[in-house]
C-alpha cells in the first residue's frame, strides 16, 4: 500500500538552486517528519509537524524550510542547495504520539552538484 | 550524550541460519526501543517496538529482547530467508520522544 509517497525519488540540482521534495501520506496521520540519511550516520530528523501549521525543528534545520497547509501533505524546501545537502531524505508520518509506529516513505535521492 | 550504537556493522550468513544482531544505548531516560528493516534502496518498516516492561517481542522471525537495566537490546533472526537481505536499524526513543537512531546492521544472506 502506497500509504506515505514522495517526489521525485532521484534528483540532481546545482549548488545555489532552490529544490523541493513533495510527501504526501493518505491516512490522515497527525504526525509527519522529515529525515535525511548520511552514510556513517544515523537518520536525523530535520523537521517534524504534529499537525497542520504546526512545525518544528529537529535536530539538522538548517537550511531548510517546511510548511503544512494540508494535513496530508509536508513538503521541504532546499532555498539555496549546497553539496552538503546531498542525501537520501525520508519523510515518516505517524497517527499519534511519539511512542506510536512511524511509517516511512520510500525515500528522495538528492544528488546537489 | 545519547547514543545507539549496533553491532556488528556488517553480517554475512548462510540461507537458513539464524543471527543475532546487537544494540547498546546510553539514552536516559528511556521510553522505547525499535527495530526497523530497510531494504537497499527502500524506506525503514518497523519491526518492533517495545517499552521499559518488555523484556521480549516476536514479529514472525524475528525476536527482539530487552534489557533495560544493562541498556541492551538483541533481534534474532531465525532460518534466515534471502529476503533478510537487508539494514537493521535500532531506534531509542527517550521520555521527550525523540528518537536517537543508530546507524544499522547490514544482513547479506547468501544460498
Amino acid at each position: 500500500d502506497a500509504g506515505i509517497t514522495q517526489s521525485p525519488r532521484y534528483k540532481i540540482t546545482e549548488t545555489g538552486r532552490q529544490v523541493t521534495l513533495m510527501c504526501h501520506q493518505t491516512w490522515s496521520h497527525s504526525y509527519m517528519f522529515w529525515y535525511r540519511q548520511d552514510l556513517g550516520h544515523g537518520l536525523r530528523l530535520i523537521y517534524y509537524s504534529a499537525a497542520a501549521d504546526i512545525t518544528d525543528k529537529g535536530e539538522v534545520p538548517d537550511g531548510y524550510v517546511v510548511s503544512r497547509s494540508k494535513t496530508e501533505n509536508f513538503p521541504l524546501t532546499l532555498e539555496s542547495a549546497t553539496r552538503s545537502q546531498t542525501s537520501v531524505y525520508f519523510c515518516a508520518s505517524s497517527d499519534g504520539s511519539w511512542g506510536n509506529t512511524i511509517y516511512f516513505g520510500e525515500g528522495s535521492w538528492l544528488t546537489v552538484v | 550524550k545519547n547514543q545507539v550504537e549496533q553491532s556488528p556493522q556488517s553480517l554475512i550468513i548462510l540461507e537458513g541460519k539464524n543471527c543475532t544482531l546487537q544494540c547498546n544505548y546510553t539514552v536516559s531516560p528511556f521510553s522505547n526501543l525499535r527495530w526497523y528493516k530497510q531494504d537497499t534502496g527502500r524506506g525503514p518498516v518497523s519491526l518492533t517496538i517495545m517499552t521499559f516492561s518488555e523484556n521480549t517481542k516476536s514479529n514472525g522471525r524475528y525476536t527482539a529482547t530487552l534489557d533495560a537495566d544493562t541498556k541492551q537490546s538483541s533481534l534474532h533472526i531465525t532460518a534466515s530467508q534471502l529476503s533478510d537481505s537487508a539494514s537493521y536499524i535500532c531506534v531509542v526513543s527517550d521520555n521527550t520522544d525523540k528518537l536517537i537512531f543508530g546507524t544499522g546492521t547490514r544482513l547479506q544472506v547468501f544460498p
